[in-house]
């Protein structure tokens, strides 16, 4: 596609349940980010992929979260056990390289009740 | 330390008003790189700008222009004659030259009244 897709847009769980956010990069993108960003706030570095591997996990906020890329394109984020403080836009990104300017997904809006 | 700083949480200006945004931030590294975004009410963050930390040249596109002063470490963006349109929340960040992530401010809300 033309820019980054991600799925679903809304997704709202129930405070303990497993959720999955999915995230479409441009096509040949090798890098791609995780982005969550709160109410009011700016959005939050959770993770950084270079082709299939995590080369930077340091901004998830605990071992609830893990995120994959197993073939280097889509990625996936996952969140067990999930808090209401989960609650948040979770913002996928991708560049050609950390260098330039990444295009940003509309986001999916998680809300945990 | 909050690394980027935008100061101005709001900013309401009329139609055609000019209207800068300011945005402050701070490294240690040599090597930087200085972005700004647009979120709009749809959610997704548009790319506008990157400027590296050795070009302080100014830069205008259009309605748009950037003042890169590194002695005061400050990267702030101007809208001219400004339109309704471009209200919107904007975001300043970095990135460092070691670094993988945006550092970003917690943006300035715009709001341009017709």
């Amino acid at each position: 596609g033309a820019g980054v897709s991600q799925t679903p847009s809304n997704k709202v769980t129930e405070k303990g349940k497993y959720v999955e956010l999915r995230c479409d990069p441009i096509s040949g993108h090798t890098a791609l980010y995780w982005y969550r960003q709160s109410l009011g706030q700016g959005p939050e570095f959770l993770i950084y992929f270079q082709g299939t591997g995590a080369a930077d996990d340091s901004g998830l906020p605990n071992d609830r979260f893990f995120a994959v890329r197993p073939e280097g394109s889509v990625s996936t984020l996952k969140i067990q056990r999930t808090e209401r403080g989960d609650s948040a836009v979770y913002l996928c990104a991708s560049s050609l390289d950390r260098f330039t300017g990444y295009t940003f997904g509309s986001g999916t809006r998680l809300t945990v009740v | 330390a909050q690394k980027v700083t935008q100061a101005q949480t709001e900013i309401s200006v009329v139609e055609k008003e000019d209207v800068t945004l300011d945005c402050v931030y701070e490294t240690r590294d040599t090597t930087y790189y200085l972005f700004w975004y647009k979120q709009p009410p749809s959610g997704e963050l548009v790319f506008l700008i990157r400027r590296n930390s050795f070009d302080e040249q100014n830069e205008i596109s259009g309605r748009y222009s950037w003042n890169f002063q590194k002695s005061t470490s400050s990267f702030n963006f101007t809208i001219t004659a400004s339109q309704v349109v471009d209200s919107a929340v904007y975001f300043c960040a970095l990135t460092e030259g070691a670094g993988n992530q945006f550092y970003f401010g917690t943006g300035t809300s715009l709001t341009v009244i017709p």
